[in-house]
């Protein structure tokens, strides 16, 4: 199985400021054949299932703020949220669709300093 | 609009049976990979199977092989989750998960809001 590991655990960032959550994964998730990482980022806030924000590790999804930006390709990856807003504040999680078990880190908790 | 709403969870002895629907609608149902996804507070999200389009593939965790079995009906525009031999380790929050594509190696892109299964006796 592909271990997914995030960090840090949990950020606390100024509104306005820059957050940046890290994934890794145990083997690549870059699939040669199409140039594709398999690596996907959600968004959870309490209460709500998750959301998808960022698809193919850089691909951000419709209706989701340019604010958040995806980067990395094989093992590590990156999420940035460029200015935090309020909103924003919730747990992420990235997940690897390569290969199955589709396997998700344990979650970074992002909150407000 | 997508919508995605799973139904069938509840309160079941360990040894216990449950089948869990998703009924989806504001997609063409039959042209996208589906899954199930479970939620712990301890062991956070976890993938628990999922269906191509056509249900031509399926795949499970290791967890639930052999005790879970993922299906749809196209035509009824509904994807199930029969769960046999439950047990406490499978209490959590269910969720019905739409991929992007007919390929269970497409990303999630949208999710229900989940139903509750616990195992307790």
């Amino acid at each position: 199985d592909i271990v997914m590991t995030q960090s840090p655990d949990s950020l606390a960032v100024s509104l306005g400021e820059r957050a940046t959550i890290n994934c890794k994964s145990s083997q690549t998730v870059l699939y040669s054949s199409n140039n594709k990482n398999y690596l996907a980022w959600f968004q959870q806030k309490p209460g709500q299932p998750p959301k998808l924000l960022i698809y193919w590790a850089s691909t951000r999804e419709s209706g989701v703020p340019d604010r958040f930006s995806g980067s990395g390709s094989g093992t590590d990856f990156t999420l940035t949220i460029s200015s935090l807003q309020a909103e924003d504040v919730a747990v992420y999680y990235c997940q690897q669709h390569y290969s199955t078990p589709f396997t998700f880190g344990p979650g970074t908790k992002v909150d407000i300093k | 609009e997508v919508q995605l709403v799973e139904s069938g969870g509840g309160l079941v002895q360990p040894g216990g049976s449950l089948r869990l629907s998703c009924a989806a609608s504001g997609f063409t149902f039959s042209s996208y990979a589906m899954s199930w996804i479970r939620q712990t507070p301890g062991k956070g999200l976890e993938w628990v199977s999922a269906i191509s389009g056509s249900a031509g593939s399926t795949y499970y965790a290791d967890s639930v092989k052999g005790r879970f079995t993922i299906s749809r009906d196209n035509s009824e525009n509904t994807l199930y989750l029969q769960m046999n031999s439950l047990r406490a380790e499978d209490t959590a929050l269910y969720y019905c998960a739409k991929s992007a594509g007919n390929s269970c190696y497409s990303p999630v892109d949208y999710w229900g809001q989940g139903t509750l299964v616990t195992v307790s006796s």
